[in-house]
C-alpha cells in the first residue's frame, strides 16, 4: 500500500500552546486528506476533510479556529491545533487518498498530552 | 441513525474458525467500501476494499457488499490470534467526499 507519514508520533505540550502535526504522502498524490481525533477504547471520529488548494470542510462541532487545517500542496496537509487544553489531549489520525473512490492510507498518528 | 453500524463485540471466536464482521450503513449512494484493521494504540491498515456488489476475496480474507441492503460484511477464514484487533468498516458518503468509520468491532482469537 501507499505510505502516509505522519509526525511528530507524540508531543507533549503546556496548556494554552499550540501544536503542528504535519501529514505527507510519500508516494502518491492525495486530492484529499482526512484528519481523525479518536479517544481511548472509542472509534474514529472524522474532523475535516481537506482537499488540495480548499477550504477544510469541518464536521459538525469541531472548531474551525481551534483546530486549523492547511492543505497547499499535494503530498501535505498540517494540523494545527490551537491554544490547546487538556481536553484535547487525544490520539490524532491522518488519512489520505488520490480520489474519491480510491483507498484511503493513514499516518502513523500523533499522540497529544495536553499538561 | 449513525451513518456506519457496526457491533462493537467483542466477538471471540477460537483459533482456525471463520470470523464473521458485519456492517450497515445509512447512505444508499456509497459507492465504496473498506474494512480497516486497527491494533490497541496504532492507525489503521487498510485490509480489503469492495465496489461492487458480491464477493471479493483476498487470502483469508472476503468481503461482502449487498448495496440493495445497505449492508457489508468481512468473513476471516483460518482465524489466528494475531487477527486479534478492532476491525473498521468505512464508507464513502457526503457526496463522494467523506471517508466515514464504523465504531469498529474487537476480535479476539484465542487458541
Amino acid at each position: 500500500g501507499a505510505v502516509v507519514s505522519q509526525h511528530p508520533s507524540r508531543v507533549i505540550c503546556k496548556s494554552g500552546t499550540s501544536v503542528k502535526i504535519e501529514c505527507r504522502s510519500l508516494d502518491f498524490q492525495a486530492t484529499t486528506m482526512f484528519w481523525y481525533r479518536q479517544f481511548p477504547k472509542q472509534s474514529l471520529m472524522l474532523m475535516a476533510t481537506s482537499n488540495e488548494g480548499s477550504k477544510a470542510t469541518y464536521e459538525q462541532g469541531v472548531e474551525k479556529d481551534k483546530f486549523l487545517i492547511n492543505h497547499a500542496s499535494l503530498t501535505l496537509s498540517t494540523l494545527t491545533v490551537t491554544s490547546a487544553h487538556p481536553e484535547d489531549s487525544s490520539f490524532y489520525i491522518c488519512s489520505a487518498r488520490v480520489d474519491w473512490n480510491t483507498e484511503a492510507f493513514f499516518g502513523q498518528g500523533t499522540r497529544l498530552t495536553v499538561v | 441513525q449513525k451513518e456506519v453500524e457496526q457491533n462493537s463485540g467483542p466477538l471471540s471466536v477460537p483459533e482456525g474458525a471463520i470470523a464473521s464482521l458485519n456492517c450497515t450503513y445509512s447512505d444508499r449512494g456509497s459507492q465504496s467500501f473498506f474494512w480497516y484493521r486497527q491494533y490497541s494504540g496504532k492507525s489503521p491498515e487498510l485490509i480489503m476494499s469492495i465496489y461492487s456488489n458480491g464477493d471479493k476475496e483476498d487470502g483469508r480474507f472476503t468481503a461482502q457488499l449487498n448495496k440493495a441492503s445497505q449492508y457489508v460484511s468481512l468473513l476471516i477464514r483460518d482465524s489466528q490470534p494475531s487477527d486479534s484487533a478492532t476491525y473498521l468498516c468505512a464508507v464513502v458518503s457526503g457526496g463522494y467526499n467523506k471517508l466515514i468509520f464504523g465504531a469498529g468491532t474487537r476480535l479476539a482469537v484465542h487458541p
